[in-house]
């Protein structure tokens, strides 16, 4: 199986900060990388597919980049409703696995 | 618009079953791979099976952790997708997505319904 790490596992940051989340697979992935924010009791939303492109009707403050086994979603301006979870995902191979989560809260 | 709507969650004993059901609408079920996906209480994701379409000869795939008792299975002419999950452990509490597969990515989900599994 693909193990999948996200760093950091949380952090704070605040109201139009830039944030930047890393995910590394344990063997390369080429570009088959998703990225999805989970709201607190809400299911998760995809923001990022294959690695660097945006799903429709997703801000444009997200972005991603990498290939292979090392990957980035960048947050350019923090906004309110972006204090979530958020989780990689490797679509390469089954057994689909995602990423531990990273916790974005208010500084 | 899609929308994934599951059913069938609840209070269950260990070693008990149960059936989950997802009713998919705004698209045809059959052009798409479906996958199950569940998050414990204060977890992370984790992926539970996945259900394939006509071309692929409706194969169905598991994690390990829950091979040999989880059943994926689909009813594209009622636009439905099911998870038969038998003895059940106190390791699958969980709430349960829905989520429909697309060119490599997850692109909608169900709210999800909760299973617990406890004496």
């Amino acid at each position: 199986d693909i193990q999948m790490t996200q760093s950091p596992s949380s952090l704070s940051a605040s109201v139009g900060d830039r944030v930047t989340i890393t995910c590394r697979a344990s063997q390369s992935i080429f570009n088959y990388l998703n990225w999805y924010r989970q709201k607190p009791g809400e299911a998760p939303q995809l923001l990022i597919y294959v690695a660097s492109s945006l799903q429709t009707g997703v801000p444009t403050r997200f972005s991603g980049s990498g290939s292979g086994t090392d990957f980035t979603l960048t947050i350019s301006s923090l906004q309110p409703e972006d204090f979530a979870t958020y989780y990689c995902q490797q679509s390469y191979s089954t057994p689909l696995t995602f990423g531990g989560g990273t916790k974005v809260e208010i500084k | 618009e899609v929308h994934l709507v599951e059913s069938g969650g609840g209070l269950v004993q260990p070693g008990g079953s149960l059936r989950l059901s997802c009713a998919a609408a705004g698209f045809t079920l059959s052009d798409h791979y479906m996958d199950w996906v569940r998050q414990a209480p204060g977890k992370g994701l984790e992926w539970v099976g996945r259900s394939t379409t006509k071309d692929a000869r409706y194969t169905t795939e598991y994690a390990a952790s829950v091979k040999g008792r989880f059943t994926v299975s689909r009813d594209d002419s009622k636009s439905s997708l099911y998870l038969q999950m038998n003895s059940l452990e106190t390791e699958d509490t969980a709430v349960y997505y829905c989520a429909r597969s697309y060119n490599w990515k997850i692109d909608y989900w169900g709210r999800g319904t909760l299973v617990t599994v406890s004496s």
